[in-house]
């Protein structure tokens, strides 16, 4: 069975900071999918990145980037010079290859404080 | 593009009383699923479907039946509302088997008392 935990419930930083948000996957497949999204207040889903499990680069876009290790099953994702638009609840999720559907991890809520 | 859209996006209903959610999408997505989101507990999936006529059941399928009958559409029914149906739901579709960043639709607010 697949498994996401986000040990972070919640983040309060100030604006500016850097904050990193942990994620953790199981899984037992070999080809396996990681995703991340944002919840703002309004509520919508927002896709953020994907990433197949054969491609360990880091990512970054803009103030974000990703930190994949398939060495520690972490999936981490740093919101760098951090902006109050940024307060949201952020998902971690994982897919296995060959299914449409997602395990996400029970969310992170970033409150980031002008 | 309309996308997935979701409706209604707030509902009130009483504990015993059926009623449909409602996902349609406009881009000739093949999977589509529902997902339930509660407090803490993130995104849990209740029921998915491959290609029109075909469903299969996710992690927490009871109470909620589903029908495909056709690409654009994938409602989710409640025959009979509990107090731990209440939730926010949300439909999505993608693309390909090989998951294509999921469409999510804006969610349903779902109240039952």
């Amino acid at each position: 069975a697949q498994k996401v935990t986000q040990a972070q419930t919640e983040i309060s930083v100030v604006e500016k900071e850097d904050v990193t948000l942990d994620c953790v996957y199981e899984t037992r497949d070999t080809t396996y999918y990681l995703f991340w999204y944002k919840q703002p207040p309004s509520g919508e889903l927002v896709f953020l990145i994907r990433r197949n499990s054969f491609d360990e680069q880091n990512e970054i876009s803009g103030r974000y980037s990703w930190n994949f290790q398939k060495s520690t099953s972490s999936f981490n994702f740093t919101i760098t010079a951090s902006q109050v638009v940024d307060s949201a609840v952020y998902f971690c999720a994982l897919s296995e290859a060959g299914y449409s559907t997602l395990t996400f991890g029970k969310g992170t809520m970033l409150l980031v404080s002008p | 593009n309309a996308g997935v859209t979701q409706t209604p996006k707030f509902q009130v209903l009483k504990t015993g009383q059926s009623m449909t959610l409602q996902c349609a999408q406009d881009m000739n997505h093949e999977y589509m699923s529902w997902y339930r989101q509660d407090p803490g507990m993130g995104l849990r999936l209740i029921h998915y479907s491959v290609g029109a006529g075909i469903t299969d059941q996710g992690e927490v399928p009871n109470g909620y039946n589903v029908s495909r009958s056709t690409t654009e559409d994938f409602p989710l029914r409640l025959l009979s509302a509990a107090p731990s149906q209440t939730s926010v739901y949300f439909c999505a579709s993608s693309q390909d088997r090989e998951v294509s960043p999921l469409h999510f639709g804006n969610g349903t607010r779902l109240t039952v008392t």
